[in-house]
């Protein structure tokens, strides 16, 4: 079956940088975008961009341009997603979610909680 | 990017009609899709391109378009259903970068 499978939680401090990995599997991992989605403690959901796994092409939100950096790795179909210059405010739950030509997610991962704090 | 607006709450008795309005400029040319979001869960799509339902996602679920609004309608509330529930499109221009509203509440009373 379709299946999305992040990596664990992660507590990091303020200023360090957190990496956090998506497995996909059931599916031509080349055929379909990845988007990262979060949600911090209490608040709604926020998108942070998508890649395309085929090329590798990546479109990031405004917010985090310069900060989120997504790559993928197609030998063993697994995505990435690098947040730098961590704050209290990052704390959230990070999603990755396979998405197709129309800007829509289908398939979601479990989720990865990133905790900052000094 | 721009905002999609949505009612903070809404709130049901079993067996009735829920309606979540979501509205945004770019909505008369961009599809909306809709997520329903569990405590403890990963959210899950339950109408993409403003109409259609996901197989799996039963009928009581239905979504509708009228110019700067979309509404997602659930009938025939159970209790199962209570959850957040975020509409979604995306920007015209730029990178058509992806747009969520601030979620809705179903409460089932």
């Amino acid at each position: 079956q379709v299946q999305l499978v992040q990596s664990g939680t992660e507590v990091k401090k303020p200023g360090a940088s957190v990496k956090v990995s998506c497995k996909a599997s059931g599916y031509t991992f080349t055929g379909y975008h990845i988007h990262w989605v979060r949600q911090a403690p209490g608040q709604g959901l926020e998108w942070l961009g998508r890649i395309n796994p085929n090329t590798g092409g990546t479109d990031y939100a405004q917010k985090f341009q310069g900060r989120v950096t997504l790559t993928r790795d197609t030998s063993i179909s697994t995505c990435y997603m690098d947040l730098s210059r961590l704050t209290s405010d990052d704390t959230a739950e990070y999603y990755c979610a396979r998405g197709g030509q129309q800007p829509y997610m289908d398939v979601w991962g479990k989720g990865t909680t990133v905790s900052v704090s000094s | 990017s721009y905002d999609l607006a949505q009612p903070p709450s809404v709130s049901v008795s079993p067996g009735q009609t829920a309606s979540i309005t979501c509205s945004g400029d770019a909505l008369p040319k961009q599809y909306a899709y809709w997520y329903q979001l569990k405590p403890g869960q990963a959210p899950m799509l339950v109408i993409y391109k403003d109409t259609k339902r996901p197989s799996g996602i039963p009928e009581r679920f239905s979504g509708s378009s009228s110019g700067t609004t979309v509404t997602l309608t659930i009938s025939g509330v159970q209790a199962e259903d209570e959850a957040d529930y975020y509409c979604q499109s995306a920007d015209n221009g730029g990178v058509g970068e992806v747009v969520f509203g601030g979620g809705t509440k179903v409460t089932v009373l």
